[in-house]
Formats: C-alpha cells, structure tokens, sequence
C-alpha cells in the first residue's frame, strides 16, 4: 500500500546538535511538505517542495533545512539554530498543482522530537 | 488573502450527544473544504472533503459537513459521538485557482467525550 513513512518516531537529541526527520513516500506524489506542531497552535508551515531539486520556505523556516534531491525523500535537518526545536513533526505529500483541491494532502506518522 | 477560523479550541460533549464543530473559512475564490482528524501522536487522516456538487458531504466515522456559501462555513457534526471520536480535527481551505495551491489550515478543536 502506498503512503508516507516517517522515521523514526521519537527522537532525542541534546541541545547544539543537528538532527535529520527522514520523509519517504511511495505515492507518486510531486509535492511534499513540512509542518511543526505545538500545543495549541494548530499545524506551521516549514518548507515546502512542489519538484524535485525545488523548495521554498514556509512560514518558520528559520533553524531549519530541507532537501529534495529524489521524489520519494523529503528530509529535515532541525540546525542547532533552531531556538525551540522541541515539538512534533508533520511531513505530507500531495498531487502537483491545483489537484491538491481534489485531493489534499496525505500525511505521515509524525516524529516527536525533544532536545534536551 | 484564505483563510480558516474553527471556533472553540475545546470542545466536550457526552457519549451519545450531538457532536457540532466549527469552521468559517474566508476566500476570494471557489474554496475546497476539507476536515481532517489526527488522533493522539499520529499524523492526520481525511475525514472529508467539499470539492463541487453536493453541499452535505458525508465522510468517515459517520461524520458529515455541509457547505454553506451564504455563511461561508464548513460546520462537522456527527449525531451521536462515541468515546473513540475523542481526538483533534482540523479544518482546511484550497483556494481552487487562487494564487497558491497549499492546503491553510485552521488551529484545531480538541474534542472531548465524556462517558
């Protein structure tokens, strides 16, 4: 079955290091997305990627990097810059263009990630 | 500008009552709606979706939306809830044919069910 796997599911990490949010999807989907989630403030934006080698920044982009190098894999690098990396972590696909009205989005499982 | 307003961050409601939630969204073009429901440390699943044609959209889990232009909303209601409805939903907006093609999605209702 097609869908979105996100890995791993909780991730420690001590406060200065750099970690990835692995993003692997198997539904032919153009589009990927990034989100962070905190308690009640719904879903952010981070980046976004409508193509291959393409990404563009959301709306909290800073101390975050992404990459796109494959149509499958949409990592996240969460940088040491990244004031308050602690949260819970969204990665979605779509179909390309004005298809996400019919369809939306699919997401993964989420990582949760705390820095301690 | 798109956008979505889900009023009322918590909502709780007894097993077997009305469960009613909210959403007015604001778009400059034909919007698509949808509801989304993200059960504890999961990601999100499509509950349902407004496209075209019919304004009373049924989905999953026996919830249903009606899509009402004159009110701008997107209301879910589901007759009678049941302890496994507990969870967070989310509304969302495209605006078909606007300037972008990203879902923008409302801050969420935590629903509660008392037994």
């Amino acid at each position: 079955d097609g869908g979105i796997t996100q890995s791993p599911k909780y991730l420690f990490r001590k406060e200065g290091q750099n970690v990835t949010l692995s993003c692997e999807q198997n539904l032919n989907h153009d589009a990927m997305y990034w989100y962070r989630q905190d308690p009640g403030q719904g879903l952010r934006l981070i980046y976004y990627s409508q193509i291959v080698n393409d990404f563009q920044k959301g709306d909290i982009a800073e101390g975050y990097s992404v990459s796109r190098e494959k149509k499958e894999s949409f990592p996240l690098t969460v940088t040491s810059a990244q004031k308050n990396p602690t949260a819970f972590y969204l990665c979605a696909s779509s179909l390309p263009g004005q298809e996400v009205s019919n369809y939306g989005y699919t997401f993964g499982s989420g990582t949760r990630l705390t820095v301690v | 500008a798109q956008s979505v307003t889900q009023l009322g961050s918590h909502v709780s409601v007894s097993e077997g009552a009305l469960v009613l939630l909210r959403c007015n969204y604001s778009s400059s073009v034909p919007p698509y709606l949808f509801w989304y429901v993200q059960y504890p440390n999961q990601g999100l699943q499509l509950l349902l979706k407004y496209t075209t044609g019919a304004t009373l959209v049924k989905g999953i889990n026996g919830f249903e939306a009606e899509f009402k232009k004159s009110e701008t909303s997107f209301h879910l209601t589901k007759p009678s809830a049941h302890m496994s409805d507990a969870a967070e939903y989310f509304c969302a907006v495209s605006p078909y044919g606007g300037a972008t093609n990203k879902l923008i999605f409302g801050t969420g209702t935590l629903l509660a069910v008392q037994p």
